[in-house]
């Protein structure tokens, strides 16, 4: 019943690196939202792109919304350890007024 | 100020025992979301509530799950007979208004439960 899917399902970088996942979903949407899930802080909202959008930015984080393509992607600059998480993208789905999480890419990056 | 609390952090039940799940938003939140996830899985809805009225109950598993909030503020998860497949963390989230999903959600550190 997940509609995003993420990719990679994991990810491994060195400190330093940029880091890029991939979401896609299936039906149409009124926005897109990235999250990240790590021990320490449980799951914390990254940004919120809105249907109409095509980039947005927020510190070292880059998102881009495709609607013809049905996807969207997160690119972290400059990776640091702490970055180390899992990332996932909701989808709220526009007509059925449903919000579904994708299954997640897990980031590692080593110091 | 405070986050999001659910309580209790950590739940094992025996195989047909009920239990329930708190969770305290951030004051003054209008919405609250319940969501499940499993090992390895993305979180996946449950049901929400605008106030005290639950405009969506549609993602809750089988009649043996019940959320409530009566006043508005708290809710409670209750799973009723556990059964093994109901393993799984918990995770409450609140948000501000009652635009349901066109604003940020803020999540509870959840609760994992263990059905033995």
């Amino acid at each position: 019943s997940q509609q995003g899917e993420e990719d990679p399902q994991a990810l491994s970088i060195q400190e330093g690196e940029n880091a890029t996942m991939n979401c896609s979903y299936k039906t149409s949407i009124n926005n897109l939202q990235w999250y990240r899930q790590n021990s320490g802080r449980g799951l914390v909202h990254l940004i919120l792109i809105r249907s109409n959008e095509r980039e947005k930015h927020s510190g070292r984080l880059r998102v881009t919304l495709d609607t013809s393509k049905k996807s969207s992607s997160l690119l972290i600059t400059a990776s640091r350890a702490a970055d180390t998480a899992s990332y996932f993208c909701a989808t709220d789905e526009k007509h059925f007024n449903k919000f579904y999480f994708g299954s997640g890419t897990k980031l590692n990056v080593k110091p | 100020g405070a986050g999001v609390s659910q309580s209790p952090r950590y739940k094992v039940a025996k195989r047909g025992q009920d239990v329930a799940l708190r969770c305290d938003p951030i004051s003054g939140h209008v919405s609250l979301f319940w969501y499940q996830q499993a090992l390895g899985q993305g979180p996946e809805f449950l049901t929400y509530f605008q106030n005290e009225a639950q405009l969506d109950k549609s993602g809750l598993p089988s009649d043996r799950f019940f959320a409530e909030r009566p006043e508005g503020s708290v809710s409670t998860l209750k799973i009723q007979r556990t059964q093994q497949e109901d393993s799984a963390v918990y995770l409450c989230a609140s948000s501000p208004g009652g635009g349901i999903y066109q604003e940020t959600q803020y999540f509870g550190p959840g609760t994992r439960l263990l059905v033995l």
